[in-house]
């Protein structure tokens, strides 16, 4: 069971604009900045969104990130088959003194 | 570019041993903050072990604390990551990584280990 809470999986159409949530609490997401990974088929993770809304060169300005109290959300418009990974949510827990991941949400474009 | 080369996954039985390396380029090794991270097949990321740059700062996830010991040689530029007392569930993709808070870039392709009777 991990810490921050996302959901399993997420879909929409070419074009279209979704949003995958991650959920947690005031010793992560309530207190510390939030970090994306992305995850292609097959491969390894990949830094994909820092410090909540800041995109690593080569991510396109269609994806944006954002956080708000215990939750953080990461928002991808314009979706294109290429999209399509698995989503990795984590931050640093001041509790637990180490950072934690979200169970990771499956993007799938129709 | 900074990459990253794990190796020395393999089929170890419970309660078995192994000893993961991985080896790094295009980055200042010794400055580099470093952690591994795995996950099981199917499942998220769990982040179990960071060491400093000198090594004279190491932290274990409570899962590992124990049977698991991280390294490194910065003369070679390599991270170990020493497993010992196997579980079933110890199985998975391990990751090295240079990074520190929740922040870990680059990745490495992974090492999978799989610990099975």
């Amino acid at each position: 069971q991990s810490v921050l809470t996302q959901p399993p999986s997420v879909s929409g159409a070419p074009g279209q604009r979704v949003t995958i949530s991650c959920s947690g609490n005031r010793s992560n997401i309530g207190g510390n900045t939030v970090n994306w990974y992305q995850q292609l088929p097959g491969m390894a993770p990949k830094l994909f969104m820092y410090s909540n809304n800041q995109r690593p060169s080569g991510v396109p300005d269609r994806i944006s990130g954002s956080r708000s109290g215990t939750s953080a959300s990461l928002a991808i418009s314009g979706l294109q088959p290429e999209d399509e990974a698995d989503y990795h949510c984590a931050a640093w827990d001041d509790s637990l003194n180490g950072p934690v991941f979200g169970g990771g949400t499956k993007l799938t474009v129709l | 570019e900074a990459q990253l080369v794990e190796s020395g996954g393999g089929l170890v039985q419970p309660g078995g041993s192994l000893r993961l390396s991985c080896e790094a380029s295009g980055l200042t090794f010794s400055a580099s903050n470093m952690n591994w991270i795995r996950q099981a097949p199917g499942k998220g990321l769990e982040w179990i072990a960071y060491i400093s740059g000198s090594s004279d700062t190491i932290f274990y996830a409570d899962s590992v604390k124990g049977r698991f010991t991280v390294s490194r040689d910065n003369a070679e530029t390599i991270l170990y990551l020493d497993m010992n007392t196997l579980r079933v569930e110890d199985t998975g993709f391990y990751y090295c990584t240079p990074g520190g808070g929740s922040w870990f870039d680059p990745w490495g392709q992974g090492t999978l280990v799989t610990v099975s009777p």
